[in-house]
């Protein structure tokens, strides 16, 4: 079975400064999705970046950038430039490519990082 | 375009009782998803429904159900709710199966007291 692991609860970062937070996952498969997700206050959780294994380019998103690692299976998230509005809970999460019985596969989450901004 | 809409956003129970969480997609998704969000738990797949038919189911008890309708609105339902099923309920919708990015609700907020 695939598992998530979040190794920091909660992480600080000054405004404008870049932070990392850090994800390992572990699974036998060798193609599948990796994404973080941010759940602010409101609670929706909302797709921050995605990253296809099979791909060797790290993905980017503005501000938002990762550093993908296949064979030590790690997966962080660096934001640059960081902002009051990028305070929020952060999930690493991980899904399968493989279509089991007409299913697109379910996200197994980490347990999370609390991100604070201080201004 | 309309985002993901979870009805009630709070919800209090008390144990015993039956519970129904609505789930509307955004226009034109036809899959959705269920997780449940806890402070002990974090975040676990309850099911998955594409064109009706549920396609993936999570490791919970059968007092979780839930239903997929023609419009690809959806139910889910919880009866003799127990404290421990105190949580954040999050609905996902996504266009088909095809490894498609997944929209998210702000959830049901629902108390078991």
């Amino acid at each position: 079975a695939q598992t998530v692991t979040q190794s920091q609860p909660e992480m600080s970062v000054q405004e404008a400064e870049t932070v990392t937070l850090s994800c390992t996952y572990d699974t036998s498969e060798s193609d599948y999705y990796l994404f973080w997700y941010k759940q602010p206050p409101s609670r929706q959780m909302i797709l921050v970046i995605r990253q296809e294994a099979y791909k060797q380019q790290n993905a980017t998103e503005n501000r938002f950038s990762v550093n993908f690692q296949k064979a030590a299976k790690s997966f962080s998230l660096k934001i640059s430039d960081s902002q009051l509005g990028d305070a929020a809970m952060y999930f690493c999460a991980y899904r399968t490519t493989m279509n089991y019985g007409g299913s697109q596969g379910n996200l197994i989450f980490g347990k999370g990082t609390k991100l604070s901004v201080k201004p | 375009k309309a985002g993901v809409t979870q009805t009630p956003r709070y919800l209090i129970k008390t144990r015993g009782q039956q519970v129904t969480l609505s789930c509307s997609p955004i226009s034109g998704h036809r899959s959705v998803s269920w997780y449940q969000q806890t402070p002990g738990q974090g975040l676990q797949f309850l099911f998955e429904y594409f064109s009706e038919t549920q396609r993936n189911k999570g490791n919970f008890p059968g007092r979780f159900s839930g239903r997929q309708f023609s419009n690809s609105r959806s139910e889910m339902n919880v009866s003799t709710l127990e404290l421990g099923d105190s949580a954040l309920y999050l609905c996902a919708s996504s266009v088909g199966l095809s490894n498609e990015k997944l929209f998210f609700g702000s959830g049901t907020q629902l108390s078991v007291l």
